[in-house]
Order: structure tokens, then sequence, then C-alpha cells
């Protein structure tokens, strides 16, 4: 069974830092995908991943894929209040539904 | 781009009536929907695949008399929750990918059930 790992599962952070949230999956997959989900509404996609070294920026969120390692990563550069939000990254599994993982509460602070 | 259009987003029902929530795939047509459940605070969790055409298939857990889903057409996925109770309020979301391949999953607005 496909699981998918998420970490931190809360973070907190000040205006202007720096932060990376990581994403591990259990089994073979080429495809990942990350989600921001503000409260009380569904989800927005923000990248999808579909190759080992995959790189991709929107902004201030960076995500990058290494499915050798079965990782994910999705950077935050420079924080700002506008990104807090949860993020949920989801891998695709063989029969193509989505696993997703348990997510991030991502807040910042001024 | 692909729009997933999902209906009502917010229900209000009593114990022991049904409710059905629409999802449509608005641009494209979806062989495949997925119908989600999300608690609060917390992810989201595959409850069943859609198939057009054919019976849907539930994840281990989900009870299928309960939570009956229908997919008659290429644009159109149901999810009816029938004797709801209390426990079942949640928030549901649906998510299609459009047929013939692509990789980028649409998901629903979502529906937030409450049941009294």
């Amino acid at each position: 069974e496909l699981k998918v790992e998420q970490n931190p599962l809360f973070l907190s952070m000040q205006e202007g830092k720096n932060y990376t949230i990581y994403c591990n999956y259990s089994t073979t997959s080429d495809r990942l995908y990350w989600y921001r989900q503000d409260p009380g509404k569904s989800l927005e996609s923000l990248f999808v991943l579909l190759s080992n070294g995959a790189v991709k920026q929107e902004g201030r969120l960076m995500a990058s894929l290494d499915t050798k390692a079965r990782l994910s990563t999705l950077h935050i550069t420079a924080a700002v209040h506008d990104l807090s939000a949860t993020y949920f990254c989801a891998v695709e599994a063989y029969n193509n539904d989505m696993r997703f993982g348990a997510g991030t509460r991502l807040t910042v602070k001024p | 781009g692909a729009v997933v259009s999902q209906h009502p987003s917010r229900v209000i029902c009593k114990s022991g009536t049904s409710v059905k929530i629409e999802c449509r795939s608005l641009d494209f047509q979806a062989t495949t929907m997925f119908w989600y459940r999300q608690f609060p605070k917390q992810s989201l969790m595959l409850m069943a695949t859609s198939n057009e055409g054919s019976k849907a298939t539930y994840e281990q857990g989900v009870e299928k008399d309960k939570f009956l889903i229908n997919h008659a057409s290429l644009t159109l996925s149901t999810l009816t929750v029938t004797s709801a109770h209390p426990e079942d309020s949640s928030f549901y979301i649906c998510s299609a990918r459009e047929a013939g391949g692509g990789y980028g999953y649409t998901f629903g607005s979502g529906t937030r059930l409450t049941v009294v």
C-alpha cells in the first residue's frame, strides 16, 4: 500500500525566513503533486512533478522530486503572510488514484 | 483550464435522510472521478474511485451501501450519503482527470455536509 509521509505537520515561520517541507513516499511513483488549501476551501494545484530531478518554481515556492529517494521537497523562500495555508503533497498510485500526505499547516507571522 | 463543478457547497440535513452531491467536469470528459472525505484539520482520505459506466471501487472501510456512487456519464458523478448520521458530517471533495491521458487532477470546490 502506498504511504505518504509529510513533515513537519505544523510550521510557524517569521516573514522573510526560508523553510522546507518534506514529502516521503513508500513505493515507486513518477508523479507527485503539491497542493495548497485555505481554511474551508478546496485544493489549489501548485506543482506537478513528473520525473526524477524535476524542479519547478512559482514565486516564493519551489518544488523538487527525487524518485530514487522517493522524496519531494517544497521550499519556501522569504515567506510572506499570504503563504499561510495548509500544504499537501500527493502521490499518484498505480491505479491512478492519489494518496495524500497529512498536510503541513504553515503560519507565517509578521 | 479544466474545471470541476461540485454542488452543493454546503448542506445541512437531518439524521436519517439522504443527501446527493454532484460532481461535474465542465469542459472535459472524465472516465474516472475520485471522491474524498476530509475531517477538520485532517488530510484527504480517498473514499472511492468512480468509473463511468461501471461500479465504483471503494476503499477498505468505506460502506458501499451508505455512500452510493453513480457515474452515469463522462461528465457527471454523484455521491449519495444515505441515512446520514452526525458522524458523516465532513467535507467531501471530488476530483477528476481528463479522459485519454493527461496528468493533472482537477478538484471540485468541496461540499460541507452537516448532519443534525
